[in-house]
């Protein structure tokens, strides 16, 4: 069974400082993790994946599979960081469209304090 | 910029109401999906389709069936509506190499 653990429900920080939302998973095979956001009465949008290794809107996250962790980070939260973010997996490809489905853990909800 | 449209915003049934909840992608994608969205336990998938006519159940299947007569359409069917159904709920899209792109989600209210 996948699961995607995200420790925190809530998480406060100041502008300016540096923000890190923890994100575990239990996956048999290889997978593919993801970070979703949602903003205040917006849609949910991808934010990044693992396996193009960009970085978005100042955001990185690594893919460690010794900790089977995909924290996400930022060296200096804006006040617009503030949302619901999400950690998600989905197994590589493969056949079946089962591969293709998305656990979501729980969410963060990030706040950031001017 | 694929879109994922969702029939409605909000809508109010009564309990024992049969509900349809219907999304419309329009980028020729193959997989669809709905969640349900609640406060403290994230997303969970109801059901999933990867192809016109097939479905597959997700985590929490118990009291919605879905229908995908269409490539672009996807329907959740809540057969008999009950209040513990009060939620969010979301479709999304995808294609084989593409992530998912989300509906802005229907909010349903059972009374």
């Amino acid at each position: 069974a996948q699961r995607v653990t995200q420790p925190e429900k809530l998480l406060s920080v100041f502008k300016g400082a540096p923000v890190e939302l923890k994100c575990n998973y239990s996956y048999s095979g290889s997978p593919e993790l993801f970070w979703y956001v949602q903003y205040s009465r917006q849609r949910l949008q991808l934010l990044l994946r693992h396996i193009s290794r960009e970085s978005i809107k100042g955001f990185t996250a690594d893919l460690n599979k010794g900790e089977t962790s995909f924290h996400l980070k930022k060296p200096f939260a804006q006040e617009e960081d503030s949302a619901m973010y999400y950690c998600a997996l989905s197994g590589q490809g493969g056949s079946g469209g089962s591969n293709y489905k998305l656990t979501f853990g729980k969410g963060t909800l990030l706040t950031v304090n001017p | 910029d694929v879109k994922v449209t969702q029939s409605s915003r909000y809508l109010v049934k009564r309990t024992g109401e049969k509900v349809f909840l219907e999304c419309v992608q329009d980028m020729d994608h193959e997989n669809m999906f709905w969640y349900r969205q609640d406060p403290g336990l994230g997303l969970r998938l109801i059901y999933f389709s990867y192809d016109v006519k097939m479905k597959e159940k997700g985590d929490i299947p118990e009291g919605y069936s879905v229908s995908r007569e269409k490539k672009e359409r996807f329907s959740l069917i809540l057969e008999s509506a009950s209040t513990n159904q009060t939620s969010m709920y979301l479709c999304a899209s995808s294609g084989w190499s593409d992530g998912y792109t989300f509906g802005s989600g229907t909010r349903l209210t059972v009374v």
